[in-house]
């Protein structure tokens, strides 16, 4: 079946602008997370959904940073006002469990 | 707060060594414990998992880990590596009474020479 899918694969924006990335998740999986992959921080987690709830925003870098989930489906992780350090590499993964996750290929941020 | 520490940053085998790769982790309570591969150009894939019951988790690809309870580690094992084990390898906890959101190591690089 489809696994985890990720738009864009690669987006390069200027500092300041806003940016979406989109995660469609395993079909039928309940929970889905965001994480960021960096080179000075490894793999650092930013949001937890169950259904179209967020109970965990605990990783969320600063609030220039929100996340949404409609339908128990499709999330959109947004970055307002772009920053360098913004630059990373962001992971989507869904469960149906809570526990085993099954990762995307990830969305490639630079920003210039 | 919890963190999972691994030990090797960079490890460079010829084929057919054995391979060990540490994972600690400093958490007190109940863990759920995984190991994730990314080879090149590919998403992350998980490896093996452990959440309860026989310590010593057999995965894919000839990977196994050991659960070590008294000493918070999680260390993964092949006995013989191949080229095609070229990939970055990162240890992960959850805690149980959580979100089941992990926590990852810095990731260890494997290089296998042929």
């Amino acid at each position: 079946g489809a696994g985890v899918s990720q738009s864009p694969s690669n987006k390069v924006t200027e500092k300041g602008k806003d940016v979406e990335l989109r995660c469609d998740p395993i079909s039928g999986h309940t929970a889905l997370y965001w994480y960021r992959q960096s080179l000075g921080q490894g793999l650092e987690f930013l949001i937890y959904f169950q259904g179209n709830s967020a109970p965990d925003k605990s990783g969320l870098p600063s609030d220039r940073f929100s996340a949404e989930r409609t339908g128990g489906s499709v999330s959109t992780l947004t970055i307002q006002r772009t920053q360098q350090e913004d630059s990373a590499v962001y992971l989507c993964a869904s469960s149906s469990t809570g526990y085993e996750q099954y990762f995307g290929p990830g969305t490639r941020l630079t920003v210039t | 707060a919890q963190s999972v520490s691994q030990h090797n940053h960079h490890v460079i085998l010829s084929e057919a060594a054995s391979l060990e790769l540490g994972c600690n982790y400093s958490y007190g309570g109940t863990v759920n414990l995984f190991w994730y591969v990314q080879y090149p150009g590919q998403h992350l894939q998980l490896l093996l998992k452990y959440f309860s019951g026989d310590p010593l988790v057999k995965g894919i690809k000839g990977f196994e880990a050991e659960f070590i309870k008294s000493k918070f580690s999680f260390n993964l094992r092949k006995p013989s590596v191949q080229w095609s084990d070229t990939a970055e390898y990162f240890c992960a906890v959850s805690v149980s009474s959580n979100t089941g959101k992990l926590i990852f190591g810095q990731g260890t690089t494997l290089q296998v020479k042929p």
